[in-house]
């Protein structure tokens, strides 16, 4: 079956580090993939979007990898703030109307 | 509001009550989907509609679960004789494309159920 993999563990970094968080798949090509944050109490909001012909995608502090080969994208967050402390969400296209969603990865930025 | 907004916020339930939660879309948009997310988990798809058409259901656990958009903006999830393993927080999602999952979804704050 479909599998999602986010590191499960949190990752503690400090203010003005870059964060890099993982997420592996298995058992699926997806077109695309997506990045959400989660904070406590709240849905997921979007964050970036990334096909599968693409290396690479960019937005402000924000940069994501695709690698299609390695089954496997990376999100990084570069010159971190305490306010990117929150859980990301990695997200599969099924090439339906289904969004398969990790289970997330905890960020704490220190000051 | 310009969100998508969902209620109750909390809903407290003993084990075989049924349950109504609310899911208001953003104005205009085709797709609305729901979500189950237990804690600690990532949002687990539940069901989708394009407008008032429910085409896909098949993340629905059990017969208990139905969900309706009988007029294409406001959708409902209904379980019945609710229990215990269906604690968890029901995500609605709306977006404006034709529910492609390629679609940017924007998600309501969720409802948390507790079954006692």
């Amino acid at each position: 079956s479909q599998k999602i993999e986010q590191n499960s563990e949190a990752l503690n970094i400090q203010e003005g580090k870059t964060a890099t968080l993982t997420c592996n798949y298995t058992n699926y090509s997806p077109a695309y993939l997506q990045w959400y944050r989660q904070d406590p109490g709240r849905g997921p909001v979007f964050l970036l979007l990334i096909r599968e012909n693409e290396k690479e995608k960019r937005k402000e502090r924000l940069k994501v990898t695709f690698d299609t080969t390695l089954k496997q994208s990376l999100f990084h967050i570069t010159a971190s703030q305490p306010a990117d402390s929150a859980t990301y969400l990695c997200a599969l296209d099924t090439g339906g109307f289904k969004t398969i969603f990790g289970a997330g990865t905890r960020l704490f930025v220190k000051a | 509001g310009a969100g998508v907004s969902q209620s109750p916020r909390y809903k407290v339930a003993k084990r075989g009550q049924d349950v109504a939660l609310r899911c208001d879309p953003i104005s205009g948009h085709v797709s609305l989907f729901w979500y189950q997310q237990a804690l600690g988990q990532g949002p687990e798809f539940l069901t989708y509609f394009q407008n008032e058409a429910q085409l896909d259901k098949s993340g629905l656990p059990s017969d208990r679960f139905f969900a309706e958009r009988p007029e294409g903006s406001v959708s409902t999830l209904k379980i019945q004789r609710t229990q215990q393993e269906d604690s968890a927080v029901y995500l609605c999602a709306s977006s404006s494309g034709q529910g492609l999952s390629y679609n940017e979804q924007f998600f309501g704050p969720g409802t948390r159920l507790t079954v006692l």
